[in-house]
């Protein structure tokens, strides 16, 4: 079964700094792989996705995620943190088996500190 | 330009009495699902729908039930609220046209308390 693991539960980042935020995954096929951001009290909302192509995938907000296949890697990273960027990202992973489902990672708290 | 809409926002339950969360979507989606969120596990697909009138179990979908009798709603049931049932749940639809599937709308979620 696919899967992602977000092995840092909070990243702690200053304002203007560069930030990364971690996600391996495990698939059987080729990976569609996902980043969602929660804002408080808030639903979640697409950031980006790579499904084929370029290994720098850029999305919303000045996000952008490099996909690196040898280390069955999805990274998201910003090259300069805004205090504004404080949420709880969520990596995620197409299900191919049955119905195409998502499957998300357990999530991990960003906190951007000015 | 509403989205996805979940009421209710909050509820409070006593254990073993039941309710209903009702989603919304106004933008034509085929597919949407129940969530539920809970601390340290992510999201977790309780149910979901592949279109008017079908419905399916996902992940967790011990203790709830489902109906999807409009394409634009998708309903939630809970039969007899436990306390493990405490969390927050969130709804979300996507369309259907190719890779557009997996892009999946959220509604700001319903935090439900059963005591």
């Amino acid at each position: 079964a696919q899967s992602v693991a977000q092995p840092e539960d909070q990243v702690n980042v200053a304002e203007g700094n560069p930030l990364t935020v971690k996600c391996t995954y495990s698939v059987s096929g080729n990976p569609y792989l996902f980043w969602y951001v929660q804002y408080p009290n808030r639903g979640l909302q697409f950031l980006l996705k790579y499904i084929t192509g370029d290994n720098l995938v850029k999305g919303s907000y000045g996000f952008e995620a490099e996909f690196n296949k040898s280390q069955t890697s999805f990274h998201l990273k910003k090259p300069s943190a805004l205090v504004s960027d404080s949420a709880l990202y969520f990596c995620a992973v197409r299900d191919d088996t049955g119905f195409q489902k998502l499957v998300f990672g357990t999530g991990t708290r960003l906190l951007v500190s000015p | 330009n509403a989205g996805v809409t979940q009421t209710p926002k909050f509820r409070v339950l006593k254990t073993g009495q039941s309710m209903t969360l009702l989603c919304a979507q106004d933008m034509n989606h085929e597919y949407m699902y129940w969530y539920r969120q809970d601390p340290g596990m992510g999201l977790r697909l309780i149910h979901y729908s592949v279109g008017e009138g079908t419905t399916a179990k996902g992940e967790v979908p011990d203790g709830y039930n489902v109906s999807r009798l409009k394409k634009q709603n998708f309903l939630l049931g809970l039969e007899s609220a436990a306390p493990s049932q405490t969390s927050v749940y969130f709804c979300a639809s996507s369309g259907l046209a190719g890779e557009l599937l997996n892009i999946q709308y959220f509604g700001a979620g319903t935090r439900l308390s059963v005591l």
